[in-house]
């Protein structure tokens, strides 16, 4: 079973306002990674991290989407400004070789 | 880039009967093929992953997958099925030859298991 924890569960907010959620890989995972699943189950790549450096991230993510996975703090997907369209299930999963090991999910609802 | 198509939105069974899920991607290069579940209001559980060897591999809670080239297919499947294994299964594919790539998702079929 997956050990990687991400926090809120849940997050409701309107439009224009600040949506961030936090994500603890599990223990010796270097690399980490963010999807966003619509309710279509459509999955996007956000970013992803190995150690603390961006490996790749979507154009998406260099406008209103930021990320950051500091040394021993935990990861974070913060939306500046939120839109209607990004109400969604984040998934953040990390990874030691080639399998990745999924959160429970934060559920972004924005109004 | 790769593509991952499951044709089966939906599918159906009554509880002990065997279930194929199917699975077919495109990509031009070495490929690393997994089946993640989703049960309601969860993240996605790891089942289990191809990337070279035998073309059968055996996962968590019964399921199995074979991988075939010819057939650009990685079918997931089950002898008899338990009620708790309804949930929506993604079949999902990432580039081999670094740990860092990116998965690339099919839409997910959702099985139901009638009791």
């Amino acid at each position: 079973n997956s050990k990687v924890i991400q926090t809120p569960r849940y997050l409701v907010k309107g439009q224009g306002q600040k949506a961030k959620m936090r994500c603890i890989p599990e223990k010796g995972h270097p690399v980490v990674f963010w999807y966003q699943q619509n309710k279509n189950n459509e999955f996007k790549f956000l970013i992803n991290f190995q150690n603390q450096e961006v490996l790749q991230q979507i154009d998406m993510t260099e406008k209103r989407f930021s990320a950051e996975c500091p040394s021993n703090s935990p990861c974070s997907l913060e939306i500046q400004s939120s839109e209607a369209g990004d109400s969604a299930l984040y998934l953040c999963a990390s990874s030691l070789s080639y399998e990745q090991y999924f959160g429970p999910g934060t559920r972004l609802t924005v109004l | 880039t790769q593509t991952v198509s499951q044709s089966d939105a939906h599918v159906t069974v009554f509880e002990g009967d065997s279930v194929e899920l199917r699975c077919n991607y495109s990509y031009g290069g070495s490929i690393y093929l997994s089946w993640y579940i989703q049960h309601h209001g969860h993240g996605l559980q790891f089942l289990l992953k191809y990337y070279s060897g035998n073309p059968v591999v055996q996962g968590v809670n019964g399921f199995e997958a074979e991988f075939s080239k010819s057939d650009s297919s990685f079918h997931l499947r089950k002898a008899s099925v338990h009620w708790s294994d309804s949930a929506v299964y993604f079949c999902a594919v990432s580039a081999t030859g670094a740990n860092t790539g990116k998965l690339t998702f099919g839409h997910g079929t959702i099985l139901r298991v009638h009791p």
